[in-house]
C-alpha cells in the first residue's frame, strides 16, 4: 500500500547509544520533514529535506543527524541518545513546492531513552 | 516568524453539541493555514486548509473553518460532535522558510462526553 511508513514504531534504548529512525515514502515527494512531538510543545521541526542530498536544520536540530541519498528515504539518527530525546517522532512528506501543499504524516515512532 | 496559538489546551463537549476550536495566527501577509487531527497513537490527518478565496473552508468529517483576517483567527467548527471526534487537534501555518514546513500550535485535546 502506498504511503509513508516509519520504523520502528516503538524503540527503547539507553543513554549514549546510537539510534536510527527510518522513514520511507512511496509517492516520490520532493520534500520530507522530521518532527518531534512532546507534551506541551506540540510538534517541532528537527530537519527537513528539499530533495535527495539536500537537507537543512529546523527548529531543534541539536543531537540529530539526517541523510537523504534516495528520494524515498529520510532516516533520522540520534548519534548519542539522551533522555531529553525521549519523544514521539513523526516523518512527513509534501508533493508541492511552496506553502499550499499539505504534509502527509507517518504514524510516528515512539522513542524512550533510559 | 509565522506562528499559531491555540488558546485552549482541553475542551469538553457533549455528544451532539456544537464545537469551536480557536486558532490565532501571527503573520503579515495572507497565511497558508491548516487544521490537522490526531487520534491516539496515530499520525496526523489533514482536516482542511486555507490559502485564499472564500474565507469559509469546508473539510472532511463535517468540519469547517473560517478565516478572519481582522481577528487573525482561523477557528475550526463542527455543528454536531460525535464521540469519534475525540482527538487532538492542531492548527498550523506554513512558514516561508524551512521548505515551507508547518509551524504547529500546541494542540487542543477534545473530550466528548455522552
Amino acid at each position: 500500500d502506498a504511503g509513508i511508513t516509519q520504523s520502528p514504531r516503538y524503540k527503547i534504548t539507553e543513554t549514549g547509544r546510537q539510534v536510527t529512525l527510518m522513514c520511507h515514502q512511496t509517492w516520490s515527494h520532493s520534500y520530507m520533514f522530521w518532527y518531534r512531538q512532546d507534551l506541551g510543545h506540540g510538534l517541532r521541526l528537527i530537519y527537513y529535506s528539499a530533495a535527495a542530498d539536500i537537507t537543512d536544520k529546523g527548529e531543534v536540530p541539536d543531537g540529530y543527524v539526517v541523510s537523504r541519498s534516495k528520494t524515498e528515504n529520510f532516516p533520522l539518527t540520534l548519534e548519542s541518545a539522551t533522555r531529553s530525546q525521549t519523544s514521539v517522532y513523526f516523518c512527513a512528506s509534501r508533493n508541492r513546492v511552496g506553502g499550499t501543499g499539505e504534509l502527509f504524516f507517518g504514524e510516528g515512532s515512539r522513542l524512550t531513552v533510559l | 516568524a509565522q506562528s499559531v496559538t491555540q488558546p485552549d489546551i482541553h475542551i469538553t463537549v457533549s455528544e451532539g453539541a456544537s464545537l469551536e476550536l480557536r486558532c490565532n495566527y501571527s503573520y503579515g501577509a495572507t497565511p497558508y493555514l491548516f487544521w490537522y487531527v490526531q487520534s491516539p497513537g496515530q499520525g496526523l490527518q489533514l482536516l482542511l486548509k486555507y490559502f485564499s478565496g472564500d474565507t469559509l473552508v469546508q473539510g472532511i468529517k463535517g468540519f469547517e473553518a473560517e478565516f478572519k483576517r481582522s481577528q487573525s483567527s482561523f477557528n475550526l467548527r463542527k455543528p454536531s460532535v460525535h464521540w469519534s471526534d475525540a482527538a487532538e487537534y492542531f492548527c498550523a501555518v506554513a512558514t516561508s522558510k524551512s521548505g515551507y514546513a508547518l509551524n504547529f500550535g500546541k494542540g487542543t485535546s477534545l473530550l466528548v462526553t455522552p
